[in-house]
């Protein structure tokens, strides 16, 4: 089992939608968790990081997590062409302190005009 | 507030020979982390620094290596160059890590093709 799994996509949802991505993790003593944003040919963007079970918003972001499922996922509410990249879940392994992250493989999202 | 820095953004080496990468963290970060990342394996840890000192370590061969100075700057190298070594190496920075500032940041990484 992977330490960090995402589903690789394409997810494709049209524009206006929403998007729902998810990550699950194996370590459960892991205390934060992240998304970034991967455009094609750049280097990854933070978009979100939630430490505490529960729902963080920013704009049209959601991020949700739930730790006794071992899971996290990322909410973009009215998606644009613009969102289209590949998003990456990573997880700090381990308990706090301890200062290895463990990213997903990523989902490829397109957001259709 | 600038980014984190990496130089140089392009290399290209040769089997068997080593190189150096460098990054400038964000102004008042001090943990440096490194990643490799490839289109087979996605983005791989490779070690985090903190006040000049290793904290952890992924699961690299020795030929890859890092340190970091007194100003935060980090470098890394890799000996001994393998085909299998062209990647995109990133560098990201955090505030401070034992203070619940887990955020990374990325720079704009260096490509490298090893031929």
């Amino acid at each position: 089992q992977k330490e960090v799994e995402q589903n690789s996509g394409p997810l494709s949802v049209p524009e206006g939608a929403i998007a729902s991505l998810n990550c699950t993790y194996s370590d459960r003593g892991s205390q934060s968790f992240f998304w970034y944003r991967q455009y094609s040919g750049k280097s990854p963007e933070l978009i979100m990081f939630i430490y505490s079970n529960g729902d963080k918003e920013d704009g049209r972001f959601t991020a949700q997590l739930n730790k006794a499922s071992q899971y996290v996922s990322l909410l973009i509410r009215d998606s644009q062409p613009s969102d289209s990249a590949t998003y990456l879940c990573a997880v700090n392994i381990g308990p706090s302190g301890t200062y290895k992250y463990i990213f997903g493989t990523g989902t490829r999202l397109k957001v259709l005009a | 507030k600038a980014g984190v820095t990496q130089t140089p953004r392009y290399l290209i080496k040769t089997r068997g020979q080593q190189v150096t990468l460098s990054c400038s963290p964000i102004s008042g970060h001090r943990s440096v982390s490194w990643y490799q990342q490839t289109p087979g394996q996605g983005l791989q840890f490779l070690f985090e620094y903190f006040s000049e000192t290793q904290r952890n370590k992924g699961n690299f061969p020795g030929r890859f290596s890092g340190r970091q100075f007194s100003n935060s700057r980090s470098e890394m190298n890799v000996s001994t160059l393998e085909l299998g070594d062209s990647a995109l190496y990133l560098c990201a920075s955090s505030l401070d890590s034992r203070q619940g500032a887990y955020e990374q940041y990325f720079g704009p990484g260096t490509r490298l093709t090893v031929t």
